[in-house]
């Protein structure tokens, strides 16, 4: 059972534009969502967090949008940049865990 | 220092070897990680470690070891691996009370 999900396997966006990735999850005691990026034969590079309290948080180019009624969270990008192609995948932990759940993941490919 | 370092990056082994993979970081941090991450799959936990006890084991098989000899280091000793066991084997450390995982550039390992 797919407690985390990525629908979307990969996303085409333009140089510049907004790059949007979804995540679904079904666990109501996740309370903490992550977004990792991830080059090919590289690590997974932490990306941006938020916390169940709220709905909002940005940094930079990146910002996590969460709705809890929904089980819902997406990444938006302004504007996506050729070096922003890779695959991203979000992730969830409960409050006192510090296990992490991968949804499948979403490759990205901006478009110079 | 604020990088997880492990070594080697790629290792080739038959089915009937010994080999350890080895993980570093000297950032504090008194959370480490294995995971196991297969081609297009997201990253799947194997072991945590907190303050150098094993704290989670995902019902790993014994062929699969972990050592955490001290705060800075851990270790996973590979033993009788079966060619399904190649994969990208990615370490992670995370700060105390912090849900974000930081990621190594892992290795690459293939069973012949």
């Amino acid at each position: 059972d797919q407690q985390v999900k990525q629908n979307s396997p990969s996303l085409s966006v333009q140089e510049g534009r907004i790059s949007i990735l979804n995540c679904d999850y079904t666990n109501s005691m996740f309370d903490y969502f992550l977004w990792y990026k991830k080059y090919p034969a590289e690590g997974p590079t932490f990306l941006i967090s938020i916390s169940s309290i709220k709905d909002k948080n940005e940094d930079g180019r990146f910002t996590v949008f969460l709705n809890k009624s929904a089980k819902h969270l997406s990444l938006h990008i302004v504007p996506s940049q050729p070096g922003d192609s890779a695959v991203y995948f979000c992730a969830a932990t409960t409050a006192a865990g510090n296990k992490l759940t991968f949804g499948g993941g979403t490759r990205v490919l901006v478009k110079p | 220092d604020t990088e997880v370092t492990q070594t080697p990056k790629h290792l080739v082994m038959g089915m009937t070897n010994k080999k350890s993979l080895k993980c570093e970081q000297h950032m504090g941090h008194r959370a480490m990680y294995w995971y196991k991450q297969k081609a297009k799959k997201p990253p799947e936990l194997m072991f945590v470690y907190s303050y150098e006890k094993l704290s989670i084991n995902e019902s790993v098989p014994s062929r699969f070891s972990p050592e955490c000899p001290n705060s800075s280091l851990l270790n996973l000793h590979l033993h009788a691996l079966q060619p399904e066991d190649s994969a990208l084997y990615l370490c992670a450390s995370s700060p105390r009370r912090s849900h974000e995982q930081f990621f190594g550039p892992g290795t690459r390992l293939t069973v012949l």
